[in-house]
Order: structure tokens, then C-alpha cells, then sequence
């Protein structure tokens, strides 16, 4: 099993681009989340998703948008990219709310 | 506001020496406390505890909760160089819209030979 597969693994944007963070899983999980881990900060969740069709935000969610059209996939957009958006952007997914989550290798943005 | 305390921030030790990693918590509704290690990628998940006293044990490492006292520990034995990592703890709450985990600032755990 791959798990959590995130895509791209390095990324360095422009102020004001735009792009699309890619996160897939192959556990048949309902539960996914994206969280963002700053230097020497916890990780914080931006949005999170019970299934296909229903997200909702986390603590984070300013400057960020998802979708849930499968309940393999989660994008996180980026509309408008800010140096505060600079981050590793982390995926999980698991079978429920009472299930450990399973996290992905990460993104590394860069937002210059 | 739901908080997570983990100390010490970071721990240099020797091969073969044995730590324990302190993971203290207020929040409320508990559901439950987990345990991952992060090396240079993803966090990986160790132990998840909902109950007070009972000892989840992998190997060289054991954690147990106290929902008295409310904070758990994470010790492990005979440390290797491969422990070296950052150890987080998260609570997971229970309740209506409660799917986040809140996150410690983690243990920067270093094992020289």
C-alpha cells in the first residue's frame, strides 16, 4: 500500500500565484486533513474533510481552499500565495475520528 | 483554549542511554493522546492511549497515560542512533466537529554514538 501520497514534494512560488497542493490515499480512509508545521511550532489543521463532498475549515484555514470530490483525493489550493503561507503543508487521512491518522511525506513550499 | 506541552524541547543523549519524553495536556472533552515520531518526512505513527495506567510497549519504547495528572511519557531504552527524531504527542478530542488533533511543539531527540 502506498498510504498518504503527496505531490509535489518541493515547490517555490511567487507572491501572488496561485497552486495546488495534491494528496491521495488507497486506505479507503473517509476522514482526510491537511495541516501546516512551522519551525518549532506543533502542526496546525487548515481544513479537514468527513467525505466526499463535505469539508470544513480547522484552526488555519485563511488563504486556502479545498475540495473533496473523491474520497481518495483532497487538494489544498493556494489562490493567492503569501511569504506567511511559507510552510511544510502535511496530508493524513484515517478510517475515523477515533483512528490514529496516517500522514503523507509532506510539502515544502517556499513563498518568495 | 486546548493546549499541548511537551518538554523537554530537545535531548541529546548517548547510544544505549534510556529517555523519557514528557507530553503534558489541557483541554477539554479527551478523547485521547498519541504518540509520533517525525524524521525527515512524514510523522509515523507510535501508540495512541485513551486509558489511565496501562502501558502500550513496542520494542524499546512504552508510553503510558495519566488522565488524573493528565500528561503521558514516552520512554525508551537502549537508544540507537535510529531514534534520533522529533517526537510529538497530539490529544484528539471528542465531541461534535472535534476531527483535529492539537499538537505539541515536539521533542527534538538526538542519539550520538
Amino acid at each position: 500500500n502506498a498510504g498518504v501520497t503527496q505531490t509535489p514534494k518541493f515547490r517555490i512560488l511567487k507572491i501572488g500565484q496561485s497552486m495546488t497542493l495534491q494528496c491521495t490515499q488507497d486506505m479507503n480512509h473517509n476522514y482526510m486533513y491537511w495541516y501546516r508545521q512551522d519551525p518549532g511550532m506543533g502542526l496546525k489543521l487548515i481544513y479537514y474533510s468527513v467525505g466526499a463532498g463535505i469539508t470544513d475549515k480547522g484552526e488555519v484555514p485563511n488563504g486556502y481552499n479545498v475540495s473533496r470530490s473523491t474520497t481518495e483525493d483532497f487538494p489544498l489550493r493556494l489562490e493567492l500565495a503569501a511569504p506567511s503561507q511559507t510552510s511544510v503543508y502535511f496530508c493524513a487521512s484515517s478510517y475515523s475520528e477515533s483512528q490514529p491518522q496516517h500522514f503523507g511525506d509532506g510539502t515544502r513550499l517556499s513563498i518568495l | 483554549e486546548d493546549k499541548v506541552v511537551q518538554s523537554p524541547l530537545s535531548l541529546v543523549v548517548h547510544e544505549g542511554d534510556t529517555v523519557t519524553l514528557n507530553c503534558s495536556y489541557e483541554v477539554t472533552n479527551f478523547r485521547s493522546l498519541l504518540w509520533y515520531k517525525q524524521e525527515k518526512k512524514a510523522p509515523t505513527f507510535l501508540f495512541m492511549l485513551t486509558s489511565s495506567g496501562i502501558e502500550k510497549k513496542s520494542g524499546r519504547l512504552s508510553s503510558i497515560l495519566d488522565k488524573k495528572e493528565l500528561f503521558s511519557i514516552l520512554n525508551i531504552t537502549a537508544t540507537q542512533t535510529g531514534d534520533s527524531a522529533i517526537y510529538l504527542c497530539a490529544v484528539s478530542l471528542s465531541g461534535a466537529g472535534s476531527y483535529q488533533l492539537t499538537f505539541g511543539k515536539g521533542t527534538k531527540l538526538s542519539v550520538i554514538p
